[in-house]
């Protein structure tokens, strides 16, 4: 099992709808998840960063922690076609080391 | 305003060519790391230095250096690039050692090998 598994897409949505991107991993000891956005052939940005169970929210995104499922989502609210993109979720290992997803391709239609 | 700057965006070697990729902040940052992201897969920590201390991780091929002359600049050097090497090299800062700080990524740079 891999330790961090993401759908890669495309997901396609229209603009203005929410969009949610999840990831599931299988080590119970990461305790920091993190989302980041990286435009094509450019490096990853750092869009939420958590620590605990529940929600954060930043503007139009929205992060999720379900430690007890080993799940977390991102939530984009009112997308736009500027967030078209590849969304990677990431967590810290019990090495403090960053673990990655591959990431999922999205595309927000006009 | 660019806080991590990676030269070039786009390099192109040859097979078995040596070649040195660039990256420079200006965050003042304890830690700098160096990544290696191939098409459509997660980004893979090839090594990271604090301050002027080396740590290589343990998948790292030797055919894969780096050189960190001073806090600002950090060297990946490629000694003899195969097609398996083309890649986007990213690198990246962070003010201390993780758990508790955040990655800052440059732009990347894009390798070709022909």
């Amino acid at each position: 099992q891999k330790e961090v598994e993401q759908d890669p897409g495309p997901l396609s949505v229209p603009e203005g709808a929410i969009v949610s991107l999840n990831c599931t991993y299988s080590n119970s000891a990461f305790q920091y998840f993190m989302w980041y956005r990286q435009y094509s052939r450019k490096g990853p940005e750092l869009l939420m960063y958590t620590y605990s169970s529940g929600n954060k929210e930043d503007g139009r995104f929205t992060a999720q922690v379900d430690k007890s499922s080993k799940y977390i989502s991102l939530f984009i609210r009112d997308s736009q076609p500027s967030d078209s993109a590849t969304y990677l979720c990431a967590m810290i290992d019990p090495r403090d080391k960053i673990i990655f997803g591959k990431g999922t391709r999205l595309h927000i239609l006009p | 305003d660019a806080m991590v700057i990676q030269n070039p965006r786009y390099q192109v070697t040859q097979f078995g060519k040596p070649v040195t990729l660039s990256c420079s902040q200006t965050l003042n940052h304890n830690v700098m790391y160096w990544y290696q992201q191939k098409s459509s897969q997660a980004p893979k920590l090839l090594f990271h230095y604090y301050d002027k201390d080396f740590n290589n991780e343990a998948d790292t091929p030797d055919n894969f250096q780096s050189r960190r002359p001073n806090t600002s600049f950090c060297f990946l050097d490629i000694r003899s690039p195969g097609l398996g090497d083309a890649a986007m090299y990213l690198c990246a800062t962070s003010e201390k050692h993780l758990p508790n700080e955040k990655l800052f990524f440059g732009s990347g740079t894009q390798l070709s090998v022909l």
